[in-house]
């Protein structure tokens, strides 16, 4: 079957950084996404991984490693406002979308 | 900045009653996708269309629920008869459907909450 594992909540202090981890088993690769959902809104675009590496984007950062399945995503100066839950989502070999349930992060002041 | 659309924000109905739910897709967006929500759960897909066909409905209820997007472009969900257990965020999503980039931009969604 497919699978994608995410921890289901970390806690993080305002300003510090914090390293959300993914990995994924799943039937052929094309790409993996981080969302960002606020509570009682829709999940919003943050990142697309397709080759193995790092791909920074402000203070967010994405890496992927497609031979160990794990991706992360990194936020860096954590804000209050970042709180909100991370998927992580994995395009299969049919180019269907596997999404994982989040990760809670709760930033503390 | 084009959004996908989604009507009502907000339902609440009682059980055994039947609600539907509408989507308008970003212009030009040929693949639009339905998910319901559970909190503290990821999205979990019932219905992908392509253009007007259905692509994927493995995961629809089909005693109860039915999607359609005659045209090929809004899509409207219904559910008849609603359960309790149908209560969750129902989340529209629609991307260009090119097989090598498949981001979706998602709707602001429906709370549904069954009495």
């Amino acid at each position: 079957g497919q699978n994608i594992d995410q921890p289901t909540e970390m806690t993080a202090t305002e300003g510090a950084i914090v390293q959300i981890n993914c990995t994924y088993q799943t039937s052929g690769f094309n790409g993996l996404f981080w969302y960002q959902q606020h509570a009682g809104e829709a999940p919003t675009f943050l990142s697309y991984n397709v080759l193995d590496g790092l791909e920074e984007k402000g203070r967010f950062s994405s890496f992927l490693s497609r031979s160990k399945g794990y991706s992360y995503l990194l936020l860096k100066e954590l804000q209050m406002k970042d709180s909100a839950s991370y998927l992580c989502a994995v395009t299969d070999s049919n180019y269907q979308l596997i999404w994982g349930a989040g990760t809670k992060l709760i930033i503390k002041p | 900045e084009a959004e996908v659309a989604q009507s009502p924000r907000y339902k609440i109905t009682e059980k055994s009653q039947a609600v539907a739910f509408w989507c308008d897709p970003i212009s030009g967006h040929a693949t639009l996708y339905w998910y319901r929500q559970i909190l503290g759960q990821g999205p979990e897909l019932l219905v992908q269309f392509q253009d007007e066909s259905v692509v994927d409905d493995s995961q629809l209820p089909k005693d109860r629920f039915s999607a359609e997007r005659l045209k090929g472009v809004d899509s409207t969900l219904k559910i008849q008869p609603a359960e309790l257990g149908d209560s969750a965020m129902y989340l529209c999503a629609s991307s260009l459907g090119e097989a090598t980039y498949n981001e979706q931009f998602f709707g602001p969604g429906t709370r549904l909450t069954v009495l």
